[in-house]
């Protein structure tokens, strides 16, 4: 079984603040581990991902996360926000090391608001 | 490449209408998805298609049925709308087997059944 919850629905930060967006996961075997991004009437795109290769992952524009066993956490940061970030970003999990279909678990979703 | 396509982007039933959601990927994925969104739910999974010729349902399957066409075409058809099924609809393709194969979405098809 796995799980993934997202701290907080709403996140709200300055232009050029610190972002940090949170994601806790639970897994029965070691994850595959996701942030998607979705702009205002779009569907979600990758951000960045976590295959075991690294603990630090960089994305695009600017993202990056660290994979924390320990915690099993998998937050997402970016040191600073701009106006073009406001946007939903979601959380997903993937049991990691198999074949076959295995399934996506999504988080709800933190919508990001970057005030000037 | 246009990615994964879907058809209509805009549509509204009244109760009781059917309609067929389309969906097309030119990637060569194996694994094709459908997804549901919904304010303060996340995305939840309708049905999931993990190779040409299968179908498997999803956690929220009920009033929905589905049919890979091909492997590039997967469509979602709501046989009989009701006003719960007024949605965001999310077509997803993949990779499938050993690795990290992330999900390529659609742009999504906004349903409001009245």
């Amino acid at each position: 079984a796995q799980s993934v919850t997202q701290l907080g629905s709403h996140v709200s930060v300055s232009e050029g603040a610190l972002v940090l967006l949170r994601c806790n996961y639970s897994s029965s075997v070691p994850p595959y581990l996701f942030w998607y991004v979705q702009y205002p009437n779009q569907g979600l795109q990758l951000l960045l991902k976590y295959t075991s290769a690294a603990t630090l992952v960089k994305g695009i524009n600017g993202f990056e996360a660290e994979f924390k066993k320990s915690e099993t956490s998998f937050h997402l940061t970016k040191p600073s926000a701009h106006m073009s970030d406001a946007a939903e970003y979601f959380c997903a999990v993937r049991p990691g090391n198999s074949g076959g279909y295995q399934k996506v678990t999504f988080g709800t979703g933190t919508k990001l608001q970057v005030i000037p | 490449n246009a990615g994964v396509t879907q058809t209509p982007k805009f549509q509204v039933l009244k109760t009781g209408q059917s309609m067929t959601l389309q969906c097309a990927q030119d990637m060569n994925h194996n694994s094709m998805y459908w997804y549901r969104q919904d304010p303060g739910m996340g995305l939840r999974l309708i049905y999931y298609s993990a190779s040409e010729g299968t179908t498997d349902k999803g956690e929220v399957p009920n009033g929905y049925n589905v049919s890979r066409l091909n492997k590039r075409e997967f469509s979602l058809r709501l046989e009989s709308a009701a006003p719960s099924q007024t949605s965001v609809y999310f077509c997803a393709s993949s990779e499938q087997g050993q690795g990290s194969h992330e999900q390529y979405f659609g742009p999504g098809t906004r349903l409001t059944v009245t």
